[in-house]
């Protein structure tokens, strides 16, 4: 167990609706990250908050936001659901700052099928 | 653009094979490279390397790195069953001048290890 929480471990929506994934880091952490895996793909980086603020932003859809609140969780929010938003979200925490504080721990995922 | 490529895509061996896994990348501000295993679901941490030619270890399995060739290495001795997984790649590039970056991933090794 990574100590990193994700909820819900699925779902399953239609096209044109919007979801929230949420993501606890484990104790202690201050940055969050979001990733996206698809079969074609593999694990892409979407956005990283630290403390609550926005660090970096990769591939991230206009479409997509996400923001990290005062305790530290973080929410995905995906909206106007397309058929190729289909994936496994995943969480991911780290200390911060500094050589060798980066190593990431990932949460279990969250899959998400949009029918 | 960033990029990591692993190699090979995919690997069948006999139980107490050994097996050798590449990482190459090409990445702006290189800070680190870390090896994750993928099971399941959760990419779980193996290793981080930051300096060249120093060797990690743990247990059955070691690593090292090259950053005058831009590529590292990921030994597993005497495999096992429960070494069957996919082994992921990926780059931490530094951003900010100098606070931590996200992670470029590579698309991953499976490795089937038969009895």
């Amino acid at each position: 167990d990574s100590g990193v929480t994700q909820t819900p471990k699925h779902l399953i929506t239609a096209t044109g609706q919007r979801v929230t994934l949420r993501c606890s880091p484990r104790s202690g952490d201050l940055s969050v990250y979001w990733y996206q895996q698809s079969l074609d793909q593999g694990l892409q980086f979407l956005i990283q908050y630290y403390n609550g603020e926005e660090r970096a932003k990769g591939n991230i859809l206009e479409r997509f936001s996400a923001q990290q609140f005062p305790d530290l969780h973080s929410e995905l929010n995906l909206s106007s659901l397309e058929l190729g938003d289909s994936a496994l979200y995943f969480c991911a925490s780290s200390e911060g700052a500094g050589a060798g504080r980066n190593i990431q721990y990932f949460g279990a995922g969250t899959r998400l099928s949009v029918l | 653009e960033d990029k990591v490529v692993q190699s090979p895509l995919s690997l069948v061996v006999h139980e107490g094979d050994t097996v050798t896994l590449n990482c190459s990348y090409e990445v702006t501000n290189f800070r680190s490279l870390l090896w994750y295993k993928q099971e399941k679901k959760a990419p779980t941490f193996l290793f981080m390397l930051t300096s060249s030619g120093i060797e990690k270890k743990s247990g059955r399995l070691s690593s090292i790195l090259d950053k005058k060739e831009l590529f590292s290495i990921l030994n597993i001795t005497a495999t096992q069953t429960g070494d069957s997984a996919v082994y992921l790649c990926a780059v931490e590039a530094e951003v900010y001048g100098g606070s931590q970056g996200n992670l470029i991933f590579g698309k991953g090794t499976k490795l089937s290890v038969k009895p």
